[in-house]
């Protein structure tokens, strides 16, 4: 079945460089989101890449996939205390209008 | 971009009532509208997809008659907890799509956290 997973921690300082990974087991994925949760919010769609492409950048974020290796990452530039958050690697087969198989989340913490 | 209220954000309620949770799509028709569960620290699992006019589609283990599901319009769509138990304590989270094809065309609410005591 399908399935993604995700480190579940990561720290970092200040101005630093963050990068989230996800892999995911879903040859059929289409796309792949990356979405933001604050304490006690509701998700925050932060990009999206759709499966023939490599890369993605969008101000501080960048989006890498690797297809052959079903791997995701997030790369998040000059990390901001406002960034910590949980991250969510989630994939799709057909896109916005099929449900979600979301990862477990990833809890960035940056230190000041 | 598309916003997808719910209502109420946050509910506290006796163990044996319902519970009716609503979301909206505010500025655009969701032929589609997805029911997501997250309990604390875990990750968000559907329950169930709606579509307008049609019963719902639950995902296994979920009960559809504990978990009522009405998508009586295109931008409505309504989830009732019924008979609620401590252990349906959770954020539920709703989702709503264009039903277009592609990208990020699914819309999240903000959530309702339900606590059951």
């Amino acid at each position: 079945g399908e399935d993604v997973e995700q480190s579940l921690f990561l720290s970092v300082r200040e101005g630093d460089s963050s990068v989230i990974n996800c892999t995911y087991t879903d040859s059929s994925s289409t796309y792949l989101y990356w979405y933001k949760q604050e304490p006690g919010a509701g998700l925050q769609l932060l990009t999206y890449i759709f499966s023939n492409m490599d890369m993605k950048q969008d101000q501080r974020l960048t989006v890498l996939l690797n297809k052959k290796d079903k791997h995701l990452s997030l790369r998040i530039a000059d990390t901001q205390t406002g960034d910590s958050a949980i991250y969510f690697c989630a994939e799709s087969r057909q896109g916005g209008n099929t449900p979600l198989v979301f990862g477990k989340g990833t809890r960035l913490s940056v230190i000041a | 971009g598309a916003v997808v209220s719910q209502h109420p954000s946050r509910v506290i309620c006796k163990s044996g009532t319902s519970v009716k949770i609503e979301c909206r799509s505010l500025d655009f028709q969701a032929t589609t509208m997805f029911w997501y569960r997250q309990f604390p620290k875990q990750s968000l699992m559907l329950m169930a997809t709606s579509n307008e006019g049609s019963k719902a589609t639950y995902e296994q283990g979920v009960e559809k008659d504990k978990f009522l599901i009405n998508h009586a319009s295109l931008t409505l769509s309504t989830l009732t907890v019924t008979s609620a138990h401590p252990e349906d304590s959770s954020f539920y989270i709703c989702s709503a799509s264009t039903g277009l094809a592609g990208g990020s065309r699914q819309f999240f609410g903000p959530g309702t956290r339900l606590t059951v005591l």
